[in-house]
């Protein structure tokens, strides 16, 4: 079972280009997130999604977009990136509304 | 706001001295309190769901119990595997996953 499949692992980008993040679960949840992780930080929720075609804002959503064309792929875009953010993400999925995400490995970016 | 703070930062263990972590928690009624454990360079992963005051669940040497502002994950003749940073996160009611806080963490090393 692959679970949350989340690419690349790794990404240094300059300040003011732009990337996608991919991620890709293939348990047929139909809630998506995206997170990201900072030292000292818990997780903040940037953007969700409760099916395909609906998403919506989570506490630090500006300066990306997501879109959810199908109910298995949520990838998160990055405009123009920015130094502030340079993070850890993390995609997750889940079955229900209740708390019990799954999440992905993670990926590292790095904005100079 | 709700706020989930969890103590200590780190904690070191000798290989079988038990101990417990703690989890305390804000939030205006509680919908449910999650438990997770992270490996370095992992996504979290899910461990426990506790509901109500009083309840408690167990998974080998991990116990997690839930009072009406706390939670405590005891910790029983941890093994160096048990090594990991382990996530507190609360939902309030009325919210599904949108509205989950993550406490920061307690890095757990277990030294053989």
């Amino acid at each position: 079972n692959a679970g949350v499949t989340q690419t690349p692992k790794f990404q240094v980008l300059k300040t003011g280009q732009s990337m996608t993040l991919q991620c890709a679960q293939d348990m047929n949840h139909e809630y998506m997130s995206w997170y990201r992780q900072d030292p000292g930080m818990g997780l903040r929720l940037i953007h969700y999604s409760v099916g395909a075609g609906i998403t919506d804002q989570g506490e630090v959503p500006n300066g990306y977009n997501v879109s959810r064309s199908t109910t298995e792929d949520f990838p998160l875009r990055l405009l123009s990136a920015a130094p502030s953010q340079t993070s850890v993400y993390f995609c997750a999925s889940s079955a229900t509304n209740l708390g019990k995400l799954f999440f992905g490995s993670g990926t590292q970016l790095s904005v100079l | 706001e709700d706020q989930v703070t969890q103590s200590p930062e780190a904690l070191r263990l000798q290989e079988g001295e038990s101990s417990s972590l703690n989890c305390s928690y804000t939030v205006s009624g509680l919908r449910g309190l999650f438990w997770y454990r992270q490996d370095p360079g992992k996504g979290p992963e899910f461990l426990f769901t506790l509901y109500s005051a009083g309840e408690e669940k167990e998974k080998e040497r991990l116990k997690a119990t839930l009072t009406k502002k706390e939670s405590f994950l005891h910790i029983t003749a941890p093994k160096p595997e048990d090594s990991a940073t382990y996530l507190c996160a609360v939902q309030a009611p009325n919210f599904g996953n949108e509205k989950l806080t993550f406490g920061t963490g307690t890095r757990l090393t277990i030294i053989p």
